[in-house]
């Protein structure tokens, strides 16, 4: 089955320590998301591609990098920078060619749940 | 810019009852309006859209949304939740079609079916 995967599913760090969230999709999708969820709030994107090789900076970016090297891979890197990393973090793709408008919808994996003390 | 509400943190409901989330948008023109739903744990899945159209729209597993544009609201109903409905859900609105980094969440609504 194609699906998202994203692992590990726990993930804990020492404060002060970059971390990397992997992110694997085979659904053959152009483009890919990152998002953070909190208690109580919305998804906030932190970064996207559209397109291998390139990406772009989402809403909160800041204390996040990541890359795009291949199309089914998206890793995302918490480093030392981002004041309040301790969070679940989701990774999403989608296919603008999946339907009649580009606005197609996200496929999600599963995510992961990210403890920095 | 555009925003979502869902002003219901969370909800009860009993199993077999009828089940109606809210979700108020803000913007001036035709949004493209979701509905996704998050399982404990887990990612989000979508249940239904709104484009254009008939603003009556179907999803899956028997749930359905009505786009009001007269109220800037875009209801999630169900006539009668199964306790496999447990879950949060999030309304989303997008202002173009040109794209997912262009979709806000609401805050979700956090449901809890009791037998």
């Amino acid at each position: 089955d194609g699906g998202i995967t994203q692992s590990p599913k726990y993930l804990f760090r020492k404060e002060g320590q970059n971390v990397t969230l992997s992110c694997e999709q085979n659904l053959n999708h152009d483009a890919m998301y990152w998002y953070r969820q909190d208690p109580g709030q919305g998804l906030r994107l932190i970064y996207y591609s559209q397109i291998v090789n390139d990406f772009q900076k989402g809403d909160i970016a800041e204390g996040y990098s990541v890359s795009r090297e291949k199309k089914e891979s998206f890793p995302l890197t918490v480093t030392s920078a981002q004041k309040n990393p301790t969070a679940f973090y989701l990774c999403a793709s989608s296919n603008p060619r999946e339907s009649s408008s580009y606005n197609s919808p996200l496929h999600f994996g599963n995510g992961t749940r990210l403890t920095v003390t | 810019a555009q925003s979502v509400t869902q002003p219901d943190i969370h909800i009860t409901v009993s199993e077999g009852a009828s089940l109606e989330l809210r979700c108020n948008y803000s913007y001036g023109a035709t949004p493209y309006l979701f509905w996704y739903v998050q399982s404990p744990g887990q990612g989000l899945q979508l249940l239904l859209k709104y484009f254009s159209g008939d603003t009556l729209v179907q999803g899956i597993k028997g749930f359905e949304a009505e786009f009001k544009r007269s109220q800037s609201s875009f209801n999630l109903r169900k006539p009668s939740v199964h306790w496999s409905d447990a879950a949060e859900y999030f309304c989303a609105v997008a202002t173009t079609n040109f794209g997912n980094e262009k979709l806000t969440f609401g805050t979700g609504t956090r449901l809890t079916i009791i037998p």
